[in-house]
């Protein structure tokens, strides 16, 4: 499967700023996605990121509030803006592995907001 | 309504016991369905995909009821490395946006 690593591992960031997080692949993926998992609860579909275009948003997220950058097919990032105690969270990025239409994730960043 | 529900558990189980539990999916349009296992602070990570005709991979089985809109897993021999969260994941034909349960815990003691 695709080696898929983030930046930062883990943050603790005030609340009124912003905070951006990068996903790396190794192999050139179509599909790369960003979830959240807010603590003691399971994954959340924040965004789809699209090479070369806007992300596409699930209900419930913005993009003013998490826009998305997506500039090849090996890289994004998500940025979380304004951020308050409630942003506080699990993020992780996924990517699909075809054929198989697996779905994998990287270790994610653990982001407290203060 | 939940897309996917599962039983939290906990399940508490001796090594070497069997232990099985199911998930329900409220989409009836849902195509492809996996169990992930998520350890403590760490990323999900696939245990694998499940088939119409269920499928075995060592010591886990899955199995699918389309009629009744159910995914099952089950452990033989438990390890105390089993011990997790497993989490039922659907999704649609041809969209590869996933739809989490919230996860059963499974503790596995010696």
């Amino acid at each position: 499967s695709a080696v898929i690593s983030q930046k930062p591992s883990r943050d603790i960031c005030q609340r009124g700023t912003s905070l951006t997080i990068q996903c790396q692949v190794d192999s050139q993926v179509t599909m790369m996605f960003w979830y959240r998992q807010q603590p003691g609860q399971s994954l959340t579909l924040i965004a789809t990121a699209n090479q070369g275009s806007e992300a596409t948003y699930e209900s419930g997220f913005v993009i003013d509030k998490f826009p998305i950058s997506r500039p090849n097919l090996t890289f994004s990032t998500l940025t979380v803006s304004n951020m308050s105690p409630e942003d506080s969270s699990i993020y992780l990025c996924s990517v699909v592995q075809v054929p198989g239409n697996e779905q994998f994730f990287g270790p994610g960043t653990r982001l407290t907001v203060l | 309504r939940k897309e996917v529900e599962q039983d939290p558990g906990p399940f508490n189980v001796p090594e070497g016991a069997t232990v099985a539990f199911n998930c329900t999916y409220s989409n009836s349009a849902s195509q492809s369905f996996f169990w992930y296992r998520q350890d403590c602070r760490k990323e999900p990570k696939l245990l694998m995909s499940v088939y119409s005709s269920g499928n075995e991979d060592g010591r886990f089985t899955a199995q699918l009821n389309r009629a009744s809109q159910y995914i099952s897993l089950l452990i033989r021999d438990s390890k105390l490395s089993d011990s997790a969260t497993y989490l039922c994941v659907v999704n649609e034909v041809g969209d590869y946006k996933l739809s989490f349960g919230a996860g059963t815990t499974v503790t596995v003691r010696a």
